[in-house]
């Protein structure tokens, strides 16, 4: 059975920093991109950042980029998300996913909450 | 980035109905390699999304086959052929042809 379980959300102050991790079970992690996609609350889909399978790769969503740093560890089967500076346009829920656009498979994680206050 | 654009954004349906939704995207989803990057995705109420449909038509494993998706260059749909009652829930088309990946609003089907 896939498992992709994430955690380190919380309640953080405006400015304030917090690592997300991702741990994945179930699948060769590292034959994977895998992605932070978000979720404000009430919201739609927003996809924030993906990795390659080596971590030579990352791309971020504009409104992130010199504030979040997505990393891996494939001797570890995880996935990170450095977030720093935050904002309280930042709440929501964190999903890591491998979000294939291809014929691999697709898998989602249950989601950590970020709570950014202003 | 691309724009993907779905409508309705609130389908009423009615069990054993036929139900569709409509994607537009602001550029074509086509790749160099010839292939149409967009997913159709599920998200259920209180769950994680979940993917049903990619490259436009292929369904997941464990998808029903009444979850029919079709479509070319920058429109698409998805059509359910008879709703069921696990249908239910946000339904949203995504592009994966460039970076961001971009998401529709998402399509919420209620009985």
């Amino acid at each position: 059975e896939v498992q992709l379980v994430e955690s380190g959300g919380g309640l953080v102050q405006s400015g304030g920093s917090l690592r997300l991790s991702c741990e994945a079970s179930g699948i060769i992690f590292s034959n994977y991109w895998m992605n932070w996609v978000r979720q404000a609350p009430g919201k739609g889909l927003e996809w924030v950042a993906n990795m390659n399978q080596h971590g030579g790769d990352q791309y971020y969503v504009d409104s992130v980029k010199g504030r979040f740093t997505i990393s891996r560890d494939n001797a570890k089967n995880s996935l990170y998300l450095q977030m720093n500076n935050l904002r309280a346009e930042d709440t929501a829920i964190y999903y890591c996913s491998t979000l294939a656009v291809g014929d691999s498979g697709d898998y989602w994680g249950q989601g950590t909450l970020v709570t950014v206050s202003s | 980035d691309v724009v993907m654009t779905q409508s309705p954004l609130l389908l009423p349906v009615t069990l054993g109905q036929p139900a569709s939704i409509s994607c537009r995207s602001s550029q074509s989803l086509v790749r160099s390699d010839g292939i149409t990057y967009l997913t159709w995705l599920l998200q259920r109420p209180g769950q994680s999304p979940r993917r049903l449909i990619y490259q436009v038509s292929q369904r997941d494993s464990g998808v029903p086959d009444r979850f029919i998706g079709s479509g070319s260059g920058t429109d698409f749909t998805l059509k359910i052929s008879r709703v069921e009652g696990e249908d239910i829930g946000v339904y949203y088309c995504m592009q994966g042809v460039e970076r961001p990946h971009t998401f529709g609003q998402g399509t919420k089907l209620e009985i």
